[in-house]
């Protein structure tokens, strides 16, 4: 089947910087997008989501931008803070409130 | 709200033995769903719930899997006989019928030896 799958496993980042954390999707009849964060021993937690018939969406320090043509989805993290390091997921809802989740980007945030 | 709430946090078990792990989802979801995390596969969709209906299963792996949702606030998730390659972190999530997003448990870390 289709799958959710992430450029860059890693991403280390000056504190203080801007985030970029990139997703490539598959399934190109996905309509709703979603990013969570995964602390240490933690669940996911929801960050922000964005729907097909948008190509931008901000939240509170995080922006998530969405290229269909390239079937493309990304999270912008501003001003990265130590409390930001974990492991970041992007998901899509393949119908019937399924979510597939990408494989993940670890974020580890420089003092 | 206290979120969706899983238990126990930690199991160790013996290879054969049954395993029960528990969830209660946020009051007032319709849906609850079952995740299954490991390094190798990253987090996988085992089974989901519609008021308290299985809706799909395709994700459990075998039929040493199964899963119940007795109540609108109860689920189960049972491995029988359990084996070393189960050992993951089993993760319970819930969501409203109209918002997509879930909001997840913190997970059962389990270990079978």
């Amino acid at each position: 089947g289709e799958s959710v799958g992430l450029h860059l496993p890693t991403l280390s980042v000056q504190e203080g910087d801007n985030s970029i954390i990139n997703c490539a999707y598959s399934n190109s009849a996905s309509d709703y997008f979603i990013w969570y964060k995964q602390e240490s021993g933690k669940g996911p937690q929801f960050i922000i989501d964005i729907r097909s018939n948008m190509d931008k969406r901000q939240g509170q320090r995080v922006t998530v931008l969405l290229n269909k043509t390239v079937k493309h989805l990304s999270l912008q993290i501003a001003a990265t803070q130590p409390g930001d390091s974990a492991v970041y997921f992007c998901a899509e809802n393949e119908g019937d409130y399924k979510l597939s989740f990408g494989a993940g980007t670890t974020v580890t945030v420089r003092a | 709200d206290a979120g969706v709430i899983q238990s126990p946090r930690h199991e160790v078990t013996e290879m054969g033995q049954e395993v029960t792990l528990r969830c209660k989802p946020i009051s007032g979801h319709d849906y609850l769903f079952w995740y299954r995390q490991t390094m190798m596969r990253g987090l996988e969709l085992l089974i989901y719930f519609n008021n308290n209906v299985p809706i799909d299963d395709s994700g459990m792996p075998e039929d040493r899997f199964s899963a119940k949702m007795p109540n609108a606030s109860f689920s189960t998730l049972k491995i029988q006989p359990s084996e070393p390659r189960d050992s993951a972190v089993y993760f319970c999530a819930s969501s409203l019928e109209w918002a997509y997003g879930y909001t997840f448990g913190s997970g059962t870390r389990l270990t079978v030896v």
